[in-house]
């Protein structure tokens, strides 16, 4: 089965840094997502991109982030200055477009993730 | 506010025990229910529910959706200890071109040999 790539997988940065989370998602697939999981919480949603804009976000993804797909194949989260409570491990996930047969059922795909450390 | 619950919030059994999870859900624009399986990183797709009544099932998993009660549960039986893990219920809500998914908080099975 194709699979969502994300680099890096585990970034640890200084409070204030700026940092870059990579998402390779599947080739054919419309819709992109991020997803944050803060140590022993929920997977919250943060954002969904399609059509090379924002079409949803959540009250946790404020001015602080931003989302590009700079070059077609790329999609990239970025955390102007980082807090300690941004620490948590994000998850990119993409979605093929509507109808495509898929042959496990399956319509969300999501990446194994990056671990962001804040200290 | 859209929710969705899952209960219990952990379960330890013994292997070859049956196990229920449940997922409760209040949420807009509602499109398809999907159990996820959480072990190191990346939530593992199990199911995607749309229909009430329709039992999925692949092996020892089973799930089932009840659109009316605003629920679905997951059946594992004759476990293994590697099922433990975490499950995790979501529910995908439609919105524009941006469809979105609404965690629970997971259940957190542990199978003990």
């Amino acid at each position: 089965e194709p699979e969502v790539t994300q680099t890096p997988s585990h970034q640890v940065t200084q409070m204030g840094q700026e940092v870059i989370l990579r998402c390779v998602p599947i080739s054919n697939h419309l819709y992109f997502y991020w997803y944050r999981q803060i140590l022993g919480q929920k997977v919250e949603f943060l954002v969904s991109f399609y059509n090379n804009e924002i079409s949803e976000k959540s009250e946790i993804f404020d001015d602080q982030f931003s989302v590009e797909r700079p070059d077609g194949s790329n999609f990239t989260l970025k955390i102007r200055s980082t807090k300690l409570e941004d620490s948590a491990m994000y998850f990119c996930a993409s979605r093929p477009p509507t109808g495509v047969p898929s042959f496990s059922g399956n319509t969300i795909y999501f990446g194994e993730g990056s671990w962001l450390t804040v200290v | 506010e859209d929710k969705v619950v899952q209960s219990p919030l952990s379960l330890v059994v013994h292997e070859g025990d049956t196990v229920t999870l449940n997922c409760s859900y209040e949420v807009t624009n509602f499109r398809s229910l999907l159990w996820y399986k959480q072990e190191k990183k990346a939530p593992t797709f199990l199911f995607m529910l749309t229909s009430s009544g329709i039992e999925k099932k692949s092996g020892r998993l089973s799930s089932i959706l009840d659109k009316k009660e605003l629920f679905s549960i997951l059946n594992i039986t004759a476990t293994q200890t590697g099922d433990s893990a975490v499950y995790l219920c979501a529910v995908e809500q439609n919105y524009n071109a941006g469809n979105m998914l609404t965690f629970g908080g997971g259940t957190r099975l542990m199978v003990k040999p």
